[in-house]
């Protein structure tokens, strides 16, 4: 009965490196939305996918950032040549397919950029 | 104008009082989520509602579709219960994502 799986749940990387977010939703689930939570600031959306698919993406910045959610495998979120703004927690949360869109989340993944 | 304010930004409390978390949204939604989240801790859904009332143990959640205003209340509060509590709602229906607000920042004191 495991809920949403998020890994690592730390991680420090230095500027110009990139950032590799895990994502892994409750069993069943299909969808998946990322979230970031700024230092002192409330939660904003990033990107929507589903599995294989990118449904909305308006949330998330033009450059440096990508996500996917293969077929197999977790949902990845992907941060190239971080840079100290990009210190801060980033959540997934999953939802199923069913009448209830009730979002699930993740314990979150803190990046820090040195 | 934030889509999603919530009152008071910081609270504290005493021990055993009565606590309301205000909420109000200037958009359409098909359904309003109370949040909970602990310093450094992750998320956890308290409630999803789209009409009326839940209660669940000491909180009890409400929401007016017409005033577009939701509250939520923990009865006889207690310092396990500091927290930061977040409103976030669900746009237009199906699967969409949340608009949250800035939460609000509980503390109760011994």
């Amino acid at each position: 009965n495991a809920g949403v799986m998020q890994n690592p749940r730390h991680l420090v990387r230095r500027r110009g490196q990139e950032a590799r977010l895990r994502c892994s939703p409750m069993k069943g689930h299909s969808h998946v939305y990322w979230y970031r939570q700024l230092p002192e600031e409330g939660l904003k959306f990033m990107v929507y996918l589903q599995k294989e698919n990118i449904i909305d993406e308006s949330g998330m910045p033009k450059e440096r950032f990508s996500a996917e959610f293969p077929k197999e495998g977790p949902s990845i979120l992907r941060i190239q040549q971080v840079v100290r703004g990009d210190s801060a927690a980033y959540f997934c949360a999953s939802t199923g397919t069913g009448s209830s869109y009730e979002q699930y989340f993740g314990p979150g993944t803190r990046l820090t950029v040195t | 104008k934030n889509e999603v304010e919530q009152s008071p930004q910081n609270l504290t409390a005493q021990e055993g009082e009565f606590i309301t978390i205000n909420c109000s949204y200037s958009v359409g939604i098909s359904a309003l989520h109370w949040l909970q989240q602990h310093p450094g801790g992750g998320i956890v859904s308290l409630f999803m509602l789209s009409s009326g009332k839940k209660k669940h143990g000491r909180l009890i959640a409400t929401i007016n579709i017409q005033e577009k205003h939701s509250s939520l209340h923990i009865t006889a509060s207690h310092p396990r219960d500091s927290a930061v509590y977040i409103c976030a709602v669900l746009r237009g229906s199906g699967n969409t994502p949340l608009v949250f607000g800035k939460g609000t920042r509980l503390s109760v004191i011994a």
